[in-house]
């Protein structure tokens, strides 16, 4: 089983619509992530979260809002989809308790179309 | 944000050959990683680089972390077929609980048989 499993893998969807992208891990780190990958634009931060209900922006946040219930569940959420949130979407984990700067542990993404 | 510069944006090799890539940053950072992205798939981690003038090797890998910590280099020895996807390098900037990672853009390599 993969350690951080986002799903859906992929969701097509309608301009407007509301759309949730869950992730889940199996990994036992506090420490849980969204980012958005764009062609040519690398990996950006949208949401990060270090503790259950501790949420905090990242560098593209406007449009997106996250919600951390539990440890191990972290969830993207698109209120009013719009085409230019097209993109790949990445949840990460990662654990400071095993000392400063671990790396992050990315799931395998979800592809996400908005017509 | 802080900008990652990585180069080249694309190569193509002859299988066999080595490899080199690199980023810069006109910042300094505590840590840098190197993933290695496969299509359909998310990032993977290759190598972690946590002190200047670090050079950590992972197979047919090889990355240092430069002297100066605005920089970094991957080498790739003998490329083979499934050395294809993009690689990217993150960087981490130093402090106390630092989270973020700051990602160059990707190189993208093929390897022609």
């Amino acid at each position: 089983d993969a350690d951080v499993t986002q799903t859906p893998r992929n969701r097509i969807t309608k301009t407007g619509k509301r759309i949730m992208l869950e992730c889940s891990q199996t990994k036992g780190h506090d420490r849980m992530y969204w980012y958005r990958q764009d062609p040519g634009l690398g990996l950006r931060l949208i949401y990060y979260s270090f503790d259950v209900k501790d949420i905090n922006k990242g560098e593209i946040s406007d449009g997106y809002s996250v919600s951390r219930q539990a440890q191990a569940k972290f969830s993207l959420s698109l209120e009013s989809a719009i085409p230019n949130q097209t993109a790949l979407y990445f949840c990460a984990t990662s654990d400071p308790a095993r000392g400063p700067n671990q790396p992050q542990h990315f799931g395998d993404g979800t592809r996400l179309s908005i017509l | 944000g802080q900008q990652l510069n990585q180069s080249p944006q694309s190569m193509f090799i002859q299988e066999g050959e080595d490899v080199s890539m690199n980023c810069t940053s006109s910042s300094i950072f505590n840590t840098w990683l190197w993933y290695k992205q496969d299509p359909g798939e998310g990032p993977v981690l290759l190598i972690a680089l946590y002190k200047a003038g670090e050079l950590t090797s992972n197979g047919r890998l090889t990355a240092q972390f430069g002297i100066t910590r605005k920089d970094s280099f991957l080498n790739i020895s003998a490329s083979i077929p499934s050395d294809v996807g993009i690689y990217f390098c993150a960087g981490q900037l130093p402090g106390a609980g630092s989270y973020q990672l700051t990602f160059g853009k990707g190189t993208k390599l093929s390897v022609i048989p």
